[in-house]
């Protein structure tokens, strides 16, 4: 099992749309989540972090955690074409004692159709 | 805040010569920074973790005489790039970090002729 999955899509919604990316980890003892958004051709860029259980909302993002679950999701509201991009999950796992490493998700593929 | 720059850009440079390449966290002090390549359509692959002052840490398969990483003070980090070969055409991206956050560069694209 990967240590953070995510379905690599394509996930196609038309604009105006809810789009819901969906994340799965296998370390319990994760503390730290995080969303980034890459455009193609460009470096990654942070689109929230949540540490708790529950929704974190920022503008038209809300992240989710469900720590029981192990899974975190970011929901994208009113879709816009220009939020067509890959989205990464990234969790910060335990390697041992005072060895916390980010995990990186493959990514998930969003095109919003005008 | 948590700005990031990378220098430079782009470069072309000519196989069997060196490139280096800059990492500088502009408003904030980073001990630890973070070397990662992509290639065309591929995931983010981390090279290395950089912490100030110390040896850098490279990922199972990287060649740390081939990708060398200087991490001399806490807003700098710089990866050099030695003796190229086109094989190591890549889109380059520095992260730092700061409060379990990694902040990423724009990136720098290497292309060897």
């Amino acid at each position: 099992q990967k240590e953070v999955e995510q379905n690599s899509g394509p996930l196609s919604v038309p604009e105006g749309a809810i789009a819901s990316l969906n994340c799965t980890y296998s370390d319990r003892g994760s503390q730290s989540f995080f969303w980034y958004r890459q455009y193609s051709g460009k470096s990654p860029e942070l689109i929230m972090s949540i540490y708790s259980n529950g929704d974190k909302e920022d503008g038209r993002f809300t992240a989710q955690l469900n720590k029981a679950s192990q899974y975190v999701s970011l929901l994208i509201r009113d879709s816009q074409p220009s939020d067509s991009a890959t989205y990464l999950c990234a969790v910060i796992v335990l390697k041992g004692r005072d060895n916390r490493k980010l995990i990186w998700g493959l990514g998930t593929s969003l095109a919003v159709n005008p | 805040g948590a700005v990031v720059s990378q220098h430079p850009s782009w470069v072309i440079c000519k196989s069997g010569t060196s490139v280096k390449i800059e990492c500088r966290s502009l408003d904030f002090q980073a001990t630890t920074m973070f070397w990662y390549r992509q290639f065309p359509k591929q995931s983010l692959m981390l090279m290395a973790t950089s912490n100030e002052g110390s040896k850098a840490t490279y990922e199972q398969g990287v060649e740390k005489d081939k990708f060398l990483i200087n991490h001399a003070s806490l807003t700098l980090s710089t990866l050099t790039v030695t003796s190229a070969h086109p094989e190591d055409s890549s889109f380059y991206i520095c992260s730092a970090m700061t409060a379990d956050t990694q902040y990423f560069g724009p990136g720098t694209r290497l292309t060897v002729l």
